[in-house]
């Protein structure tokens, strides 16, 4: 089974603060991203990752920076937390099959209590 | 931009009904479809992939995909209360990325 573990289920922090999320799969996936929900927005992609040390921005980029230093890991970086980043966080991995888009596999997601 | 939409519910069947799920989708090239059921406070569970035209079935779920219509739909046979959640559609938005619809909200009620 694939398996992407997000390093914490439950998290708060204080406005200001650098805030990091970290990310795993255990399945050689090319493809990492990293999404936020909220009520009535339903998932909105924040960054994604076709390879080691690529990445791109998605939908709502702004206030986020990410990582990928190993093809297993992708890491989410809020440079300076603010309340509106108060959120669940998703991680999600997927396969690479040439032009063929496949399905994605999510992490058991971060909410992230900014105050 | 490529979009999927999805009516949000609340639906209601009543347990051991059949439930209709339907979703339509923008981009006529799309070679792939998902279905994702995510509990509250829970991050989204693969369900269905679908990839090509016609019926898939899983269990007590099938998947039905008409790229003519653009729309795919997931029935879900026999509902039990464990199958109250919200069931989000998802196909290609560009890329590998995956876009995903606003979720379709279901209750099964005893």
């Amino acid at each position: 089974d694939v398996k992407v573990t997000q390093s914490s289920r439950y998290l708060v922090k204080r406005t200001g603060e650098k805030v990091f999320l970290e990310c795993v799969q255990d399945m050689d996936h090319e493809n990492m991203f990293w999404y936020r929900q909220d009520p009535g927005l339903g998932l909105r992609l924040i960054y994604f990752s076709y390879d080691v040390k690529m990445k791109e921005k998605g939908d709502i980029p702004e206030g986020y920076s990410v990582s990928r230093e190993k093809k297993e890991r992708f890491s989410l970086i809020l440079e300076s937390a603010s309340t509106n980043q108060t959120s669940m966080y998703l991680c999600a991995s997927s396969l690479s099959r040439g032009a063929l888009v496949t399905e994605a596999f999510f992490g058991q997601g971060t909410r992230l209590t900014v105050v | 931009q490529k979009e999927v939409e999805q009516n949000s519910g609340p639906l209601s069947v009543p347990e051991g009904a059949i439930a209709s799920l339907n979703c339509t989708y923008s981009d006529r090239g799309s070679q792939s479809f998902f279905w994702y059921r995510q509990y509250s406070g829970k991050s989204p569970e693969l369900i269905m992939s679908i990839y090509s035209n016609g019926d898939k079935e899983d269990g007590r779920f099938t998947a039905q995909l008409n790229k003519a219509s653009q729309y795919v739909s997931l029935l879900i046979r026999d509902s039990q209360p464990s199958d109250s959640a919200t069931y989000l559609c998802a196909f290609p938005g560009g890329g590998n990325k995956l876009t995903f619809g606003t979720g379709t909200q279901l209750k099964v009620e005893l």
